[in-house]
């Protein structure tokens, strides 16, 4: 069975520095991706970054980090000078091959960010 | 610009009143999911089509049903809904095993 685990229900931050959102994940496949979503008060999921099983390198999208480390089965976002505007829902989310078209959703952590 | 839309936003129906919701999208994407997001919680896949293909996931309950008439449309029905139904649905897409999910805006629905 696939799982997510999200440790931090909630976390704060203060303006324009750093987080780390944890995400564990559960699987027996060799190939998988994970994911993070965004999920502001209005409700649509938005696509914040990919890591393939087999990438090497950790990805990055902007102010967007993925700290990868497989046999820790460890995916955490760095979200760099945090803005107000990262206020939200995140979600890490795993899809494995053998797994159909399903993606499995970690709990979620509400991130607020301070002025 | 928008590509996966979710009509109506917001819906309010009487327990027991059937309920449709509709989701369309302009990319293509030859698959299309339904999920249930309840309050603070993850989302819940029901089912997905893969082209005309239909996959129910084991736990949804027999009252929600699906339809795809074609690519760019898929509906959500609720038979007779009940307030445990009461929650955000989620329309997503995608192409390809390995690509990420595009969500619309969601419904909210409201089961009164």
């Amino acid at each position: 069975a696939q799982k997510i685990t999200q440790t931090q229900p909630g976390m704060f931050v203060q303006e324009k520095e750093a987080v780390t959102l944890d995400c564990t994940y559960d699987t027996s496949d060799q190939s998988y991706g994970l994911f993070w979503y965004k999920q502001p008060s209005s409700g649509e999921m938005i696509f914040l970054i990919y890591q393939g099983s087999y990438d090497e390198q950790n990805a990055t999208e902007g102010r967007y980090s993925l700290n990868f480390q497989k046999a820790r089965k460890s995916a955490n976002l760095v979200i760099s000078a945090s803005q107000l505007g990262d206020s939200a829902m995140y979600f890490c989310a795993m899809r494995a091959d053998n797994y159909g078209q399903n993606f499995v959703f970690g709990p979620g952590t509400r991130l607020s960010v301070l002025p | 610009d928008a590509m996966v839309i979710q009509n109506p936003r917001y819906q309010v129906t009487q327990f027991g009143k059937p309920v449709t919701l509709s989701c369309s999208q302009t990319l293509n994407h030859n698959v299309m999911y339904w999920y249930q997001q309840k309050s603070s919680q993850a989302p819940k896949l029901l089912f997905h089509y893969y082209d005309k293909d239909f996959n129910n996931e084991a736990d949804t309950p027999d009252n929600f049903q699906s339809r795809r008439p074609n690519t760019s449309f898929c509906f959500l029905d609720i038979r007779s809904p009940g307030l445990g139904d009461t929650a955000m649905y989620l329309c997503a897409t995608s192409i390809g095993r390995d690509e990420k999910l595009f969500f619309g805006s969601g419904t909210q629905l409201s089961v009164l």
